[in-house]
Protein backbone atom coordinates (compact mmCIF):
# COMPACT_ATOMS: atom_id res chain seq x y z
CA UNK A 1 0.00 0.00 0.00
CA UNK A 2 1.03 3.50 -0.47
CA UNK A 3 1.81 5.67 2.62
CA UNK A 4 3.30 9.16 2.57
CA UNK A 5 5.44 10.25 5.41
CA UNK A 6 5.49 14.14 6.79
CA UNK A 7 8.57 13.90 9.30
CA UNK A 8 7.76 17.47 10.41
CA UNK A 9 5.02 18.32 12.75
CA UNK A 10 5.82 21.94 13.49
CA UNK A 11 8.32 24.25 11.59
CA UNK A 12 8.94 28.09 12.43
CA UNK A 13 10.57 30.38 10.08
CA UNK A 14 11.03 34.27 9.92
CA UNK A 15 8.94 36.35 7.42
CA UNK A 16 10.87 36.78 3.99
CA UNK A 17 13.10 33.67 5.03
CA UNK A 18 12.96 30.66 3.09
CA UNK A 19 12.13 27.15 4.64
CA UNK A 20 11.66 23.42 3.13
CA UNK A 21 8.81 21.36 3.95
CA UNK A 22 10.14 17.32 3.73
CA UNK A 23 7.57 14.43 2.67
CA UNK A 24 8.59 10.85 1.54
CA UNK A 25 6.54 8.18 0.23
CA UNK A 26 6.17 5.16 -0.83
CA UNK A 27 5.20 2.72 -3.84
CA UNK A 28 5.80 0.54 -6.74
CA UNK A 29 3.89 2.51 -9.07
CA UNK A 30 6.21 4.42 -11.97
CA UNK A 31 3.33 6.78 -12.72
CA UNK A 32 1.65 9.17 -10.19
CA UNK A 33 1.58 12.74 -9.00
CA UNK A 34 2.08 14.50 -5.91
CA UNK A 35 0.91 17.16 -4.56
CA UNK A 36 1.09 19.90 -1.73
CA UNK A 37 -1.80 21.62 -0.17
CA UNK A 38 -2.80 23.92 2.32
CA UNK A 39 -4.80 23.88 4.66
CA UNK A 40 -5.29 27.64 6.82
CA UNK A 41 -7.35 28.08 10.15
CA UNK A 42 -10.67 28.27 8.15
CA UNK A 43 -10.19 24.11 7.35
CA UNK A 44 -10.60 24.60 3.72
CA UNK A 45 -8.21 22.87 2.14
CA UNK A 46 -6.60 24.54 -1.53
CA UNK A 47 -3.86 23.13 -3.81
CA UNK A 48 -0.72 24.83 -3.54
CA UNK A 49 1.61 22.52 -6.53
CA UNK A 50 1.80 19.33 -8.13
CA UNK A 51 4.10 16.98 -9.61
CA UNK A 52 3.83 14.41 -12.27
CA UNK A 53 6.09 11.82 -11.61
CA UNK A 54 7.00 11.35 -15.11
CA UNK A 55 8.13 14.93 -15.69
CA UNK A 56 11.97 15.15 -14.63
CA UNK A 57 11.94 19.10 -13.87
CA UNK A 58 10.67 20.39 -10.71
CA UNK A 59 7.26 22.35 -10.94
CA UNK A 60 7.34 25.53 -9.42
CA UNK A 61 4.24 27.74 -8.48
CA UNK A 62 5.88 31.56 -8.09
CA UNK A 63 7.39 31.35 -4.14
CA UNK A 64 6.40 27.91 -4.28
CA UNK A 65 8.78 25.08 -5.53
CA UNK A 66 9.34 21.38 -5.24
CA UNK A 67 12.23 19.27 -5.54
CA UNK A 68 11.08 15.66 -6.66
CA UNK A 69 13.71 13.34 -5.64
CA UNK A 70 11.71 10.11 -7.81
CA UNK A 71 14.15 7.40 -6.98
CA UNK A 72 14.68 8.21 -3.57
CA UNK A 73 11.22 8.80 -3.55
CA UNK A 74 10.84 12.44 -2.01
CA UNK A 75 9.06 15.23 -2.42
CA UNK A 76 10.04 18.56 -0.71
CA UNK A 77 8.45 21.74 -0.82
CA UNK A 78 9.99 24.86 -0.99
CA UNK A 79 8.58 28.73 0.21
CA UNK A 80 10.66 31.39 -0.72
CA UNK A 81 9.94 34.96 0.82
CA UNK A 82 8.00 33.74 3.49
CA UNK A 83 4.58 35.70 4.30
CA UNK A 84 2.23 35.89 7.02
CA UNK A 85 -0.76 34.03 4.98
CA UNK A 86 1.91 30.90 4.52
CA UNK A 87 0.97 30.56 7.87
CA UNK A 88 -1.06 26.93 8.02
CA UNK A 89 -0.71 23.05 7.90
CA UNK A 90 0.51 21.66 4.50
CA UNK A 91 -0.42 18.25 3.55
CA UNK A 92 2.10 15.94 1.12
CA UNK A 93 -0.37 13.81 -1.07
CA UNK A 94 -0.08 10.72 -3.62
CA UNK A 95 -2.05 9.72 -6.68
CA UNK A 96 -2.17 6.80 -8.39
CA UNK A 97 -3.86 5.77 -11.46
CA UNK A 98 -6.85 4.56 -9.54
CA UNK A 99 -7.58 8.37 -8.39
CA UNK A 100 -7.50 8.00 -4.75
CA UNK A 101 -5.53 10.38 -2.78
CA UNK A 102 -3.48 9.57 0.07
CA UNK A 103 -2.28 12.43 2.72
CA UNK A 104 0.40 12.44 5.08
CA UNK A 105 -0.14 13.75 8.42
CA UNK A 106 0.96 17.43 7.56
CA UNK A 107 3.22 20.15 9.15
CA UNK A 108 2.23 22.57 11.05
CA UNK A 109 4.60 26.25 9.57
CA UNK A 110 4.25 29.22 11.76
CA UNK A 111 5.80 32.55 10.59
CA UNK A 112 7.54 34.46 12.45
CA UNK A 113 7.28 38.59 12.12
CA UNK B 1 -22.22 26.40 -7.11
CA UNK B 2 -18.45 28.61 -6.80
CA UNK B 3 -17.11 25.58 -5.06
CA UNK B 4 -17.98 22.24 -2.62
CA UNK B 5 -20.62 22.85 -0.34
CA UNK B 6 -21.16 20.94 3.10
CA UNK B 7 -23.99 20.83 5.23
CA UNK B 8 -23.99 20.65 8.34
CA UNK B 9 -20.71 22.87 8.82
CA UNK B 10 -21.64 21.90 12.22
CA UNK B 11 -23.18 18.87 13.97
CA UNK B 12 -23.51 17.52 18.36
CA UNK B 13 -24.89 14.54 18.24
CA UNK B 14 -25.63 11.86 21.11
CA UNK B 15 -24.23 8.75 21.17
CA UNK B 16 -26.22 5.93 19.12
CA UNK B 17 -27.71 9.00 17.03
CA UNK B 18 -27.76 8.43 13.14
CA UNK B 19 -26.69 11.56 11.49
CA UNK B 20 -25.93 12.79 7.85
CA UNK B 21 -24.09 14.78 6.23
CA UNK B 22 -24.12 16.14 2.72
CA UNK B 23 -21.90 17.30 0.05
CA UNK B 24 -22.62 19.72 -3.07
CA UNK B 25 -19.87 19.25 -5.53
CA UNK B 26 -18.69 21.43 -7.83
CA UNK B 27 -20.93 21.20 -11.05
CA UNK B 28 -19.76 18.97 -13.75
CA UNK B 29 -17.30 17.49 -11.32
CA UNK B 30 -16.97 13.61 -12.26
CA UNK B 31 -15.29 12.67 -8.88
CA UNK B 32 -16.52 12.97 -5.55
CA UNK B 33 -14.41 12.05 -2.46
CA UNK B 34 -14.87 11.68 1.64
CA UNK B 35 -12.34 12.22 3.50
CA UNK B 36 -12.41 11.53 7.50
CA UNK B 37 -9.82 14.38 9.47
CA UNK B 38 -9.46 13.93 13.46
CA UNK B 39 -7.77 16.87 15.12
CA UNK B 40 -4.26 17.51 14.37
CA UNK B 41 -4.09 15.02 11.59
CA UNK B 42 -4.37 14.60 7.95
CA UNK B 43 -7.18 13.36 6.13
CA UNK B 44 -7.72 10.12 5.75
CA UNK B 45 -9.42 8.50 2.70
CA UNK B 46 -13.38 7.21 3.40
CA UNK B 47 -14.87 6.27 0.00
CA UNK B 48 -14.60 7.87 -3.57
CA UNK B 49 -17.55 7.78 -6.37
CA UNK B 50 -17.37 8.53 -10.17
CA UNK B 51 -20.49 9.84 -10.61
CA UNK B 52 -23.18 7.91 -9.08
CA UNK B 53 -20.62 4.83 -9.10
CA UNK B 54 -18.92 3.85 -5.85
CA UNK B 55 -15.99 2.61 -6.94
CA UNK B 56 -13.95 2.09 -3.50
CA UNK B 57 -14.85 1.84 -0.36
CA UNK B 58 -12.25 0.75 1.25
CA UNK B 59 -11.69 3.69 3.97
CA UNK B 60 -15.19 3.22 5.93
CA UNK B 61 -14.39 2.05 9.04
CA UNK B 62 -17.52 0.24 9.59
CA UNK B 63 -20.53 -0.91 8.69
CA UNK B 64 -22.22 1.80 10.51
CA UNK B 65 -20.73 4.10 7.67
CA UNK B 66 -22.58 4.55 4.72
CA UNK B 67 -22.34 6.94 1.48
CA UNK B 68 -24.60 7.54 -1.64
CA UNK B 69 -24.43 9.71 -4.84
CA UNK B 70 -27.35 8.52 -6.23
CA UNK B 71 -27.91 10.74 -9.32
CA UNK B 72 -23.77 11.38 -10.23
CA UNK B 73 -24.20 14.77 -7.85
CA UNK B 74 -25.13 15.43 -4.62
CA UNK B 75 -23.67 13.10 -1.93
CA UNK B 76 -24.81 12.22 1.48
CA UNK B 77 -22.16 10.57 4.49
CA UNK B 78 -24.55 8.58 6.63
CA UNK B 79 -23.51 7.42 10.38
CA UNK B 80 -25.49 5.23 12.32
CA UNK B 81 -25.33 4.56 15.57
CA UNK B 82 -22.69 6.99 15.93
CA UNK B 83 -19.68 6.87 18.61
CA UNK B 84 -17.58 8.97 20.02
CA UNK B 85 -14.77 7.80 18.09
CA UNK B 86 -16.53 9.23 15.30
CA UNK B 87 -16.01 12.91 15.91
CA UNK B 88 -13.80 14.23 13.37
CA UNK B 89 -14.59 16.66 10.88
CA UNK B 90 -15.64 15.29 7.53
CA UNK B 91 -14.07 16.83 4.41
CA UNK B 92 -16.07 16.32 0.60
CA UNK B 93 -13.56 17.04 -2.39
CA UNK B 94 -14.62 16.76 -6.01
CA UNK B 95 -12.68 16.83 -9.27
CA UNK B 96 -12.65 16.95 -12.83
CA UNK B 97 -11.08 14.09 -13.16
CA UNK B 98 -11.27 10.67 -13.79
CA UNK B 99 -8.60 7.67 -14.12
CA UNK B 100 -5.24 8.93 -15.47
CA UNK B 101 -6.33 13.07 -15.62
CA UNK B 102 -4.42 14.73 -12.62
CA UNK B 103 -7.79 16.54 -11.39
CA UNK B 104 -7.09 19.10 -8.97
CA UNK B 105 -9.33 18.38 -5.93
CA UNK B 106 -11.73 20.97 -4.57
CA UNK B 107 -12.55 20.70 -1.09
CA UNK B 108 -15.41 21.72 1.04
CA UNK B 109 -14.96 23.88 4.18
CA UNK B 110 -15.91 20.23 5.91
CA UNK B 111 -18.47 19.11 8.38
CA UNK B 112 -17.16 18.97 11.89
CA UNK B 113 -18.99 16.29 13.75
CA UNK B 114 -18.96 15.91 17.54
CA UNK B 115 -20.17 13.06 19.75
CA UNK B 116 -21.22 13.37 23.04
Amino acid sequence: AQTVTQSQPEMSVQEAETVTLSCTYDTSESDYYLFWYKQPPSRQMILVIRQEAYKQQNATENRFSVNFQKAAKSFSLKISDSQLGDAAMYFCAYKNRDDKIIFGKGTRLHILP
Amino acid sequence: GAGVSQSPRYKVAKRGQDVALRCDPISGHVSLFWYQQALGQGPEFLTYFQNEAQLDKSGLPSDRFFAERPEGSVSTLKIQRTQQEDSAVYLCASSFSSGRYTGELFFGEGSRLTVL
